[in-house]
């Protein structure tokens, strides 16, 4: 079954390092999102990502934050220069695009695992 | 804006049936999704409504009133793998955000 896959599972920085966090979507998913956890706390969307720019991001999603689909299959959530308070889990996740039928008109979203971020 | 409420946390016993609800204020409705995240792990999707009435996925199924601003997600002959977190989630026109509520824990015993 095709899975969203995310790279490293746990990303140790020190504050004010610059991270980057990756994900592999589904080959055939066209959104592809971002979403933060900080441990306990619900799930916070980020920003959506489809035809190559921004669709859409919360106001957590300031200039420190950026997203980019370098190639065809990757898709990466940088921080420019990290905080404390940036320390959460990670999650990409992909979906079709909203449509009338079947799949598409669920806007199921397939989560990755998840990337631990710890800021020290 | 869009905001979702739902229960902190919810106890049964195996074997039972619970059901867990949300209620949500959004500026256009699409739909309401219910996602189960166990510790440790990724949300994975559970179920969808659009319409009113209920939908059913094997034990699983949920419910939405559009006119009420309310769903709920019920969980049948309860197991003790079903010991996780529930959260409810709503698209905005197009799907291109989605806000999920708090979550709900449950705690199943034996």
């Amino acid at each position: 079954e095709p899975e969203v896959t995310q790279t490293p599972s746990h990303q140790v920085t020190q504050m004010g390092q610059e991270v980057i966090l990756r994900c592999v979507p589904i080959s055939n998913h066209l959104y592809f999102y971002w979403y933060r956890q900080i441990l306990g706390q619900k799930v916070e969307f980020l920003v959506s990502f489809y035809n190559n720019e921004i669709s859409e991001k919360s106001e957590i999603f300031d200039d420190q934050f950026s997203v980019e689909r370098p190639d065809g299959s990757n898709f990466t959530l940088k921080i420019r220069s990290t905080k404390l308070e940036d320390s959460a889990m990670y999650f990409c996740a992909s979906s079709y695009p909203i449509g009338t039928s079947g799949e598409s008109a669920k806007n199921i979203q397939y989560f990755g695992a998840g990337t631990r971020l710890s800021v020290l | 804006g869009q905001s979702l409420e739902q229960p902190s946390e919810v106890t049964a016993v195996e074997g039972a049936i619970v059901q867990i609800n949300c209620t949500y204020q959004t500026s256009g409705f699409y739909g309401l999704s219910w996602y189960q995240q166990h510790d440790g792990g990724a949300p994975t999707f559970l179920s969808y409504n659009a319409l009113d009435g209920l939908e059913e996925t094997g034990r699983f199924s949920s419910f939405l009133s559009r006119s009420d601003s309310y769903g709920y997600l019920l969980l049948q002959e309860l197991q003790m793998k079903d010991s996780a977190s529930y959260f409810c989630a709503v698209p905005n026109t197009g799907g291109f955000k989605t806000i999920f509520g708090a979550g709900t824990r449950l705690f199943v015993k034996a």
